[in-house]
């Protein structure tokens, strides 16, 4: 089984500023993997899918990067509805679909 | 548009088991693979498993092998997720997604199952 781990658990980070948050895997998963963005109350949301894909409709300060084992999200310039917990997930180990424990992105 | 609608919520008792539906929206997933996912309270996503809709195969994480069982019924294109033998620990949402080689691309709202004495 792939584990999936992600960090850091929080990130404080302030409007405007740029936030980056990382997931590794505990094996190469190639590029197959996905990012999800969820609200409190809401399901989750994909935005980025295959590494670095953006999903329709996800604004272009989303941005993933990384394969193999070490993977990346970047929001370039925080705005207030993107404070979230972000959660990573792998598809490279069919049929099993794990996520990582996710990252709380916090206003500072 | 395509929408998963499941219902709010649902109560249950401890060695119980629930059974929890999820109906396609404005477009059939006749060809489509419906997973479930379970978050707890305050906690974070946890793939169960997934049913493909066109053969019925149904794929579960190790950890819910033997509890849950993954159906279809095509006539009102509603999926349903059995979990059995519930404790408190099964408190959570449980949502259904459609994926695409694994890309979860369209969620349900959720489902609150509370198991309860």
């Amino acid at each position: 089984e792939i584990v999936m781990t992600q960090s850091p658990a929080t990130l404080s980070v302030s409007p405007g500023e740029r936030a980056t948050l990382s997931c590794r895997a505990s094996q190469s998963v190639s590029s197959n993997l996905a990012w999800y963005q969820q609200k409190p109350g809401q399901p989750p949301r994909l935005l980025i899918y295959d590494a670095s894909t953006r999903a329709t409709g996800i604004p272009a300060r989303f941005s993933g990067s990384g394969s193999g084992t070490e993977f990346t999200l970047t929001v370039s310039s925080l705005q207030s509805e993107d404070f979230a917990v972000y959660y990573c997930q792998h598809y490279n180990d069919w049929p099993q679909y794990n996520f990582g424990q996710g990252t709380k992105l916090e206003i500072k | 548009q395509f929408h998963l609608v499941q219902p709010g919520a649902e109560v249950t008792k401890p060695g119980a088991s629930v059974k929890v539906s999820c109906r396609a929206s404005g477009h059939s997933f006749s060809n489509n693979e419906i997973a479930w996912v379970r978050q707890a309270p305050g906690q974070g996503l946890e793939w169960m498993g997934w049913i493909s809709v066109p053969t019925g195969k149904v794929y579960s994480s190790q950890k819910f092998q033997g509890r849950v069982t993954l159906t279809t019924d095509p006539s009102t294109i509603t999926v349903y997720m059995d979990l059995k033998n519930l404790t408190s620990d099964d408190t959570a949402v449980f949502y259904c997604a459609r994926h695409e080689g694994g890309v979860f691309r369209y969620w349900g709202q959720g489902t609150l199952v509370t198991v309860s004495s």
